[in-house]
């Protein structure tokens, strides 16, 4: 299947921890990426984990992968108002060159 | 080191008119994409060069857009004839491999804001 799917919306509080969910179709998928998009502007590459790990950890971001569900998250630890922007997460699938499908995008808001 | 780079960043235009949207990679990087994002949607790859040769291009619907990287550097994406529904925002990218095994990350412009009115 080609489906990436992602909730749209995420409200959190400034300083609590905030966890992205993204479920993927494609069991061939070698690498998972997170990107960052704030208002008008282009695609960050946050982090990414290659499909034979259960964890990677960068700062305050955690990237958990279920390859068995084929479930991936994003834990963001002390969240800022400065993270708030849609994130993607995207798939890179085995013989598919280096195309990434990506997900449909979750705002994260951050509130005061 | 000095990122993706894309002209025009905004372009208002009719429906049935062309446009024409220009991408200069990251130094080095032979491998250049196209995607088109639409409001709410995630991005969608229309054209994947490797040099100035074609990967693939299976999402480009042809019968109205173009895109050519001649010289294996610059490249360029044409709308023509431009229908409402090509409104988007037109994102280039760069890497310096392609299906390379390590994770080879994919470097995004800031796109070019297309409106077709």
């Amino acid at each position: 299947g080609e489906d990436v799917e992602q909730s749209l919306f995420l409200s959190v509080r400034e300083g609590d921890s905030s966890v992205i969910n993204c479920t993927y179709t494609d069991s061939s998928s070698t690498y998972l990426y997170w990107y960052k998009q704030e208002p008008g502007a282009g695609l960050q590459l946050l982090t990414y984990i290659f499909s034979n790990m259960d964890m990677k950890q960068d700062q305050r971001l955690t990237v958990l992968l279920n390859k068995k569900d084929k479930h991936l998250s994003l834990r963001i630890a002390d969240t800022q108002t400065g993270d708030s922007a849609i994130y993607f997460c995207a798939e890179r699938r085995a013989g598919g060159g280096n195309k990434l499908t990506f997900g449909t995008g979750t705002q994260l808001k951050v509130e005061l | 080191e000095a990122g993706v780079a894309q002209s025009p960043r905004y372009k208002i235009i009719e429906k049935r008119q062309s446009v024409a949207f220009w991408c200069n990679p990251i130094s080095g990087h032979a491998t250049l994409y196209w995607y088109q994002q639409i409001l709410g949607q995630g991005p969608k790859l229309l054209i994947q060069f490797q040099n100035n040769g074609v990967v693939d291009d299976s999402q480009l619907p042809k019968d109205r857009f173009s895109a050519e990287r001649l010289k294996g550097v610059d490249s360029t994406l044409k709308i023509q004839p431009a229908k409402l529904e090509d409104s988007a925002v037109y994102l280039c990218a760069s890497s310096d491999r392609a299906g390379a095994i390590s994770g080879n990350t994919i470097y995004f412009g800031e796109g070019s804001w297309l409106t077709v009115v």
